[in-house]
């Protein structure tokens, strides 16, 4: 099995702060890679597929980059709604589907 | 508009089968490429991938819960059946369907609002 690793679990931040999120996968994925942002009591909302493919609607400051092994989400300027949890997901049609342990991002 | 939900029983108890149906619409599961996939999220903790069903019927499972997971569709119906075999308090849980638009892509783009199941005697 592929296994994704977050970092940091918990991470505090202000409103305007750039934030950047990694993920490792324990093996290569290309760039089969999804993040997800997921708020108390509700489903995860798409952000972010093929590594760095914005879904439509996302903010343009969420961005992804990477590809093989190691990946990474970053927001240019932190906004009050940005704060939830960040969930990495690996996928390809040739294996299984796995998530990452998420990341908080809590208020400072 | 896409939608998908969620519904089964709230409550099962330890041993019995789970039975999860996904009523979606404004997509068709017979349309070449898409797919439709059960995830669970026990309260607390992480994302957890469990199965996935896609247009031409090829069905991928996780490998840890395979040999307790069958994943089927009625494209008919519009619907996605997922059943959990021998259930356990560990399995107590939020469990979503989504949907993926590319075989090849498979990200999930739409979720329903989950169900939550909860495991006890």
């Amino acid at each position: 099995d592929i296994q994704m690793t977050q970092s940091p679990s918990t991470l505090s931040a202000s409103v305007g702060d750039r934030v950047t999120i990694t993920c490792r996968a324990s093996q290569s994925i290309s760039s089969w890679l999804a993040w997800y942002q997921q708020k108390p009591g509700k489903a995860p909302k798409l952000l972010i597929y093929k590594a760095s493919s914005l879904e439509s609607g996302v903010p343009s400051r969420f961005s992804g980059s990477g590809s093989g092994t190691e990946f990474t989400l970053t927001i240019s300027s932190l906004q009050p709604d940005d704060f939830a949890t960040y969930y990495c997901q690996q996928y390809n049609s040739y294996f299984s589907w796995t998530f990452g342990q998420g990341t908080k991002v809590e208020i400072k | 508009q896409i939608t998908l939900k969620e519904s089964g029983p709230t409550l099962v108890k330890p041993t019995q089968t789970l039975t999860l149906t996904c009523t979606f619409s404004g997509f068709s599961l017979s349309t070449s490429g898409v797919g439709v996939g059960w995830i669970r999220q026990p309260p607390g903790k992480a994302l957890e991938w469990l199965a996935l069903i896609y247009w031409d019927d090829d069905k991928r499972y996780s490998p840890s819960l395979k040999s307790r997971l069958t994943i089927t569709k009625d494209t008919s119906k519009n619907q996605v059946v997922l059943t959990m075999t021998n259930m356990d308090p560990v399995d107590t849980a939020t469990y979503y369907c989504a949907h993926s638009s590319n075989y090849y892509d498979s990200s999930f783009d739409y979720w329903g609002q989950g169900t939550l199941v909860t495991v006890s005697s």
